[in-house]
């Protein structure tokens, strides 16, 4: 069974503009849960969506939005960058909403740097 | 509000040693309790977690957590650690009730010498 993949890995982008990334979550599950994960502020939670429904939302700005597909597939969308948004960004699935009671699959991340 | 605290941010530890990484948390009723392990490049991989019953839950690798709710600590271990563990590891805890928002720690660097 292939894994959570994240595209793109790398992105480079300028101060104001926006950015959207993209998550593909393992084959049947529903939920996906996007991570901030930067240097000074550690791992921090973004979002959960489950069944195209935001269920949980994490402390960051309106600048941070997301969507899920009918496949489960999920975007996050950055507007107006800052240079503060460089940062890992993660994507993890599990098969039931609400990833505490069930395993979450981690991708390998999109890098971002705003410059 | 729920916390974290990862008091070493290094361990260094010889191969073959045993190993006890801590993690104390702050949250008013019983968390949902985990450990995580990150590698170079990678995404996270779930080692183990704790909700509730047995106090001694074991997890993938060899690792085992032991949750103390009179210490509010959840310190992860193994009695021999292989330089294949080298990694970043995190605790972290969430809230339960359906309402999961995980809050993590800062994380322990794993250094093993040979």
């Amino acid at each position: 069974k292939a894994g959570v993949t994240q595209t793109p890995r790398y992105l480079i982008k300028t101060r104001g503009q926006q950015v959207t990334l993209s998550c593909s979550p393992i084959s049947g599950h529903r939920s996906v849960s996007w991570y901030q994960q930067t240097p000074g502020q550690g791992l921090q939670f973004l979002f959960e969506y489950f069944s195209e429904t935001q269920r949980n939302k994490g402390n960051f700005p309106g600048r941070f939005s997301g969507r899920q597909f009918s496949n489960s597939r999920s975007e996050m969308n950055v507007s107006t960058l800052e240079l503060g948004d460089s940062a890992l960004y993660l994507c993890a699935s599990s098969f039931a909403a609400g990833g505490g009671t069930d395993t979450q699959y981690f991708g390998p991340g999109t890098r971002l740097t705003v410059l | 509000a729920q916390s974290v605290t990862q008091p070493d941010i290094h361990i260094t530890v010889s191969e073959g040693a045993s190993l006890e990484l801590r993690c104390n948390y702050s949250y008013g009723a019983t968390p949902y309790l985990f450990w995580y392990v990150q590698s170079p490049g990678q995404g996270l991989q779930l080692l183990l977690k704790y909700f509730s019953g047995d106090t001694l839950v074991q997890g993938i690798k060899g690792f085992e957590a032991e949750f103390k709710r009179s210490q509010s600590s959840f310190n992860l271990r193994k009695p021999s650690v292989h330089w294949s563990d080298a990694a970043e590891y995190f605790c972290a805890v969430a809230s339960g009730g359906g309402s999961y928002i995980p809050t993590f720690g800062r994380g322990t660097s794993l250094i093993v010498h040979p």
